[in-house]
């Protein structure tokens, strides 16, 4: 089990552009949460879905960023117009129905 | 207590020391405290989960307990090794989904050999 994976692990953008972190949870897990470390802060929680479903969001900043977990394929968190206080380490963890969340390597991401 | 808060922030030892944490949480709708254990380019793992009071978890040479009244939970380590250093965090939560972690700032461990 190759646990969760992330990519990709570093990020550069511009000011303005997009950003798009993928997220592939476990396997056999169904519930997927994405976090956020601002430099010098702990870690934030952003957002929690479920395949195809939005379970609680009110993490996230309400402009530019949006998440998604498709019925196929990795949980997509996206930043749109990056600015540089977008600058961060976003984790993403998994967790089956009920039990332990297990964490990713996170994506670092870094806005010039 | 309205968020998590953790001290010391950092914490160096020499190797065999034994050492605590305190973790402070708000003691109104508890579900659940997590320990986690973060090495350096690693990704955070779970050390334990506790939700009653009076809980008392073990590891090793780890252990933790749990004050859901007063609201803290102490993380200790006996005789302490190089490879024990790491950021220990600190999250609750407050419902049955425990996947919204409310973590704290983390008590970051060095052990010199």
């Amino acid at each position: 089990n190759a646990g969760v994976m992330q990519n990709p692990r570093h990020l550069v953008r511009r000011r303005g552009q997009e950003a798009r972190l993928r997220c592939s949870p476990m396997k056999g897990h169904s519930h997927v949460y994405w976090y956020r470390q601002l430099p010098e802060e702990g870690l934030k929680f952003m957002v929690y879905l479920q395949k195809e479903n939005i379970i609680d969001e009110s993490g996230m900043p309400k402009e530019r960023f949006s998440a998604e977990f498709p019925k196929e394929g990795p949980s997509i968190l996206r930043i749109q117009q990056v600015v540089r206080g977008d600058s961060a380490a976003y984790f993403c963890a998994s967790s089956p129905e009920l039990g332990e969340l297990k964490f990713g390597p996170g994506t670092r991401l870094l806005v010039l | 207590i309205l968020n998590v808060e953790q001290s010391p922030q950092s914490l160096h030892v020499q190797e065999g020391d034994s050492t605590n944490f305190t973790c402070s949480f708000p003691s109104s709708n508890f579900y659940a405290l997590h320990w986690y254990r973060w090495e350096t380019a690693k990704s955070p793992e779970a050390l334990f989960v506790m939700t009653l009071n009076g809980d008392e978890k073990k590891k090793g040479r780890i252990s933790a307990t749990l004050n859901t009244k007063e609201g803290y939970s102490y993380l200790y380590i006996k005789g302490s090794q190089p490879e024990d250093s790491a950021t220990y965090l600190c999250a609750h939560t407050t419902s049955g989904n425990t996947g919204k972690l409310i973590f704290g700032q983390g008590t970051t461990l060095q052990v010199k050999p």
